[in-house]
Formats: structure tokens, C-alpha cells, sequence
């Protein structure tokens, strides 16, 4: 089943630590979009990603917040030093290039962050 | 600006009886909407999306969604619903304006199935 893959599924830091997750998109997609689920809330948008191009960051926190999408590899987001309120579920979905407004996101099945 | 309401929180239904989740939207054109569900601990699952065509738009697990612009709704439907439907349901919307491409959800609606 070539999903959307997300690692890892949980992932533990302490305040001030950094965090990384992982998106690989499903096979033949070359859009990813990041979207951050806190406790009893809905998701919401973070970035939108193109291979080697952010799209849209509109979602993004002003800082420590990152995310890159590479010619080879993974997309990463990336967390600097976490504070108590970044313990969220993050998502990462996938649609194809072409027509890509016309196209459904397809879902992985997220990084749940604790911080410590 | 784009938004998307689900105004029903918690949803408790017995099996076999009948499901309509309710969700509004706001948005400027022709919205793309979509119904997602989600297990406990797990991702999204694309339940059905309406682009454009017959407003009502049939789905996966026998669920089904009318469009009405009249009233800003894209309401979900299930007329038999099954101990497995358990689970949280989102509505979106696609915002498709200028260079993005991303989605707004609803705050969702948690759907508890008695025996």
C-alpha cells in the first residue's frame, strides 16, 4: 500500500529540544501539505510544499517552525527548540501534480508530539 | 474569509437508525467540499467530495452528502448506520485561491454508535 507515510508515529521531546518529522508522499504525488491538530480542535493548515518550493507558509508559526520538501527524499518539518504548546498531532497529506486543485489530499496517519 | 462550521460536537445514534451531520461553509466561489473520517489514532480518510455537477454526491461506506448553495450546506448522510461508523467526522472546504491549494475544516463531530 503505497500511502502516506509518516514518521515517526509518536515522538517524545523535552522543552528546548528540536523535532523532525517526516512525510513521504504517496507514490506519483509531488504536492505536501502540512497541517497541525491540537487537542479538540479541527486540523489547520501549516505549509504547502512543491518539490523544492514552499507554496503557501501561510499556516506556519513566525518562527522556529520549518519545512522543506527535497528533490530526493522526504519532506521534512521541523520543530527548534519545542515549548509545551507545539504537543499536537501533525499530518501530512499528498495530492498529485497535475491539476492539483482538482485533486483530493490523501492523508498519512500523522506524528503525535509530546513535550515533556 | 473561508471557513467551515460542523455545529454538533458530539452525535450519539443507535445502530441501524438513520445519521444527517450537518456543516456549513463561507466561501467567496464555487467551493470544493469534502467529507473526511477519522479512527481513533489514525489519519483521514476521504469519505466523498463534491466538485461541481449533481449536488448529491454518493461516498465510501454507503455515506452520501447534498450540496445546497442556497444554504451554504454539505451535509452528510447515512441511512443505516453500523457500530463501525464510529469515529470523527470532518467537513472541509478547498481554498483554491491564488497560489495555495490547502483545506479548512470543521472542528468535527464526534459520532458515538449504541448497540
Amino acid at each position: 500500500n503505497a500511502g502516506v507515510m509518516q514518521n515517526p508515529r509518536h515522538l517524545v521531546r523535552r522543552r528546548g529540544q528540536e523535532a523532525r518529522l517526516r512525510c513521504s508522499p504517496m507514490k506519483g504525488h509531488s504536492h505536501v501539505y502540512w497541517y497541525r491538530q491540537l487537542p479538540e480542535e479541527g486540523l489547520k493548515f501549516m505549509v504547502y510544499l512543491q518539490k523544492e518550493n514552499i507554496i503557501d507558509e501561510s499556516g506556519m508559526p513566525k518562527e522556529r517552525f520549518s519545512a522543506e520538501f527535497p528533490k530526493e527524499g522526504p519532506s521534512i518539518l521541523r520543530i527548534q527548540q519545542v515549548v509545551r504548546g507545539d504537543s499536537a498531532a501533525y499530518f501530512c497529506a499528498s495530492s498529485p501534480g497535475e491539476g492539483a486543485s482538482n485533486q483530493p489530499q490523501h492523508f498519512g496517519d500523522g506524528t503525535r508530539l509530546s513535550i515533556l | 474569509a473561508q471557513s467551515v462550521t460542523q455545529p454538533d460536537i458530539h452525535i450519539t445514534v443507535s445502530e441501524g437508525a438513520s445519521l444527517e451531520l450537518r456543516c456549513n461553509y463561507s466561501y467567496g466561489a464555487t467551493p470544493y467540499l469534502f467529507w473526511y473520517v477519522q479512527s481513533p489514532g489514525q489519519g483521514l480518510q476521504l469519505l466523498l467530495k463534491y466538485f461541481s455537477g449533481d449536488t448529491l454526491v454518493q461516498g465510501i461506506k454507503g455515506f452520501e452528502a447534498e450540496f445546497k448553495r442556497s444554504q451554504s450546506s454539505f451535509n452528510l448522510r447515512k441511512p443505516s448506520v453500523h457500530w463501525s461508523d464510529a469515529a470523527e467526522y470532518f467537513c472541509a472546504v478547498g481554498d483554491y485561491g491564488g497560489a495555495t491549494n490547502k483545506l479548512i475544516f470543521g472542528t468535527g463531530t464526534l459520532l458515538a454508535v449504541q448497540p
